[in-house]
C-alpha cells in the first residue's frame, strides 16, 4: 500500500514571498501520478499540479511548480510570488499508474495536509 | 467551478437514520469517486464507478452503498448512521478509468446529532 506523508501541519509567509512545502511518500511502484490540490475555507478540493513520475522535467503552472525526486520519494511545492488566496489546506495525492487489481482502482491516496496562511 | 454538482451541501440527521448523497459529473466523465473527509481520518477513498460498473473499493463500510446510473449520476447512501460518520462527503470525476485526473465537486456536509 502506498502512504504519503507531509510533516508540516502548518505554515506561514508573507505575501510576495515563495514557500515550499513538503510531500514525501512510499511505494513499490514506477510508475504513479503524484498531485497537489488546495483546500481554501470554502472546503472545495481546487487541483493544484499534476506530476507524472515518467517525467523528469518538473511540473509548473505559472506561480507553482514542483521539485519531483524520484529516488528520494520527495515531491515539493513551492508558491512564489505568494497571494492572500493562496491560504489554504494543501494536499500531496498519489495514484497508481497503472491501477492495480479491482481492491485498488484509481484512487488517490492523500497526505495529512498543510495549513498555509499567507500574510498581508 | 469544477463542473461536479453535489447535493444537498449541508444534511443534519438523526443516528440510526439513512441519508443519500447526489453526485452529477463533468460532462463527459465516466468515472466517479467517493471520498470522505473527517478529522480524525483525513481523507479517504471510499469506492469508484466507472459507466456504471463498480472499479474499485476502499474504506467503505457495509452500512455505506453507492451506485452509478445510466446517466452516470452517482448515489452514495449511508444507513444506520453513527456519530462518527459526520464528515464531509466528496465526490470526484475523471474522463475515463486510467489515470486520469480527478475533479472533485463542492462537498456533502454531514451532521449526525
Amino acid at each position: 500500500a502506498q502512504t504519503v506523508t507531509q510533516s508540516q501541519p502548518e505554515m506561514s509567509v508573507q505575501e510576495a514571498e515563495t514557500v515550499t512545502l513538503s510531500c514525501t511518500y512510499d511505494t513499490s511502484e514506477s510508475n504513479y501520478y503524484l498531485f497537489w490540490y488546495k483546500q481554501p475555507p470554502s472546503r472545495q478540493m481546487i487541483l493544484v499540479i499534476r506530476q507524472e513520475a515518467y517525467k523528469q522535467q518538473n511540473a509548473t503552472e505559472n506561480r507553482f511548480s514542483v521539485n519531483f525526486q524520484k529516488a528520494a520519494k520527495s515531491f515539493s511545492l513551492k508558491i512564489s510570488d505568494s497571494q492572500l488566496g493562496d491560504t489554504a489546506m494543501y494536499f500531496c495525492a498519489f495514484m497508481k499508474h497503472p491501477p492495480g487489481p479491482e481492491t485498488s482502482g484509481s484512487r488517490l491516496t492523500f497526505g495529512e495536509g498543510t495549513q498555509l496562511t499567507v500574510n498581508p | 467551478d469544477s463542473g461536479v454538482t453535489q447535493t444537498p451541501k449541508h444534511l443534519i440527521t438523526a443516528t440510526g437514520q439513512r441519508v443519500t448523497l447526489r453526485c452529477s459529473p463533468r460532462s463527459g466523465d465516466l468515472s466517479v469517486y467517493w471520498y470522505q473527509q473527517s478529522l480524525d481520518q483525513g481523507l479517504q477513498f471510499l469506492i469508484q464507478y466507472y459507466n456504471g460498473e463498480e472499479r474499485a473499493k476502499g474504506n467503505i463500510l457495509e452500512r455505506f452503498s453507492a451506485q452509478q446510473f445510466p446517466d452516470l449520476h452517482s448515489e452514495l447512501n449511508l444507513s444506520s448512521l453513527e456519530l462518527g460518520d459526520s464528515a464531509l462527503y466528496f465526490c470526484a470525476s475523471s474522463l475515463g478509468l486510467y489515470q486520469e485526473t480527478q475533479y472533485f465537486g463542492p462537498g456533502t456536509r454531514l451532521l449526525v446529532l
